[in-house]
């Protein structure tokens, strides 16, 4: 099983700066990872998939990179909305798919 | 647009199954291009993945839950199911159906999710 190691646990940043989210797999998956969002109440919300490319909808700001084992999400410049919790997930060696335990990303 | 709603109990006693259902809308269960899975939600546990059907019948499922799961197809209703025998308290989660491409395993489209909570 590939565990995925997401840092910081909670990151506290200002609306309007950038916020960047740390993904570690822990063997290589090459670009087979996604991002999710999740709110408060509601399902998870595919962000990013492939490592980089953008899900139908997802605003511009939103942005993943990486490759192997280290992967980063950066939203460039946060709206209020994108307060929530962010998960990542590979799907490159499975079963089982695993995701990274998540970061809460709080208005500081 | 694809649409997943799971329905089922919200509570089970232990040591009994679980069972839940995932009702599809705007799209085949029946499709080869897509996994349909079941996912979990627990405080203590994150995102756990616990199986997929794909194709109308084949499935494969979470090493970890392997012996008390069963995934199945219901391809006239369009539907798919869960069950989860012996469960515990460990298994108080919510729960959530997902659509998942065959060629990469990513969650493209999620139902809102159900709580079920294992308690006599």
């Amino acid at each position: 099983e590939i565990v995925m190691t997401q840092s910081p646990a909670t990151l506290s940043v200002s609306p309007g700066e950038r916020a960047t989210l740390s993904c570690r797999a822990g063997q290589s998956v090459s670009t087979n990872l996604a991002w999710y969002q999740q709110k408060s109440g509601q399902a998870p919300r595919l962000l990013i998939y492939d490592a980089s490319t953008r899900a139908t909808g997802i605003p511009a700001r939103f942005s993943g990179s990486g490759s192997g084992t280290e992967f980063t999400l950066t939203i460039s410049s946060l709206q209020s909305e994108d307060f929530a919790v962010y998960f990542c997930q590979q799907y490159d060696n499975w079963p089982p798919i695993t995701f990274g335990q998540g970061t809460r990303l709080e208005t500081k | 647009q694809v649409h997943l709603q799971e329905s089922g109990p919200g509570l089970v006693k232990p040591s009994e199954t679980l069972s839940l259902t995932c009702t599809v809308s705007g799209g085949s269960v029946s499709s080869s291009n897509y996994y349909f899975n079941w996912i979990r939600q627990s405080p203590g546990k994150g995102l756990e993945w616990i199986g997929y059907i794909y194709d109308s019948g084949s499935s494969n499922y979470n090493p970890s839950l392997k012996s008390r799961v069963t995934i199945s197809v219901d391809a006239s209703k369009n539907q798919f199911s869960l069950k989860l025998s012996s469960v515990t308290a460990a298994d108080t989660a919510v729960y959530y159906c997902a659509r998942m491409r065959a060629v990469a395993a990513f969650a493209d489209f999620w139902g809102q999710g159900t709580l079920v909570t294992v308690s006599s």
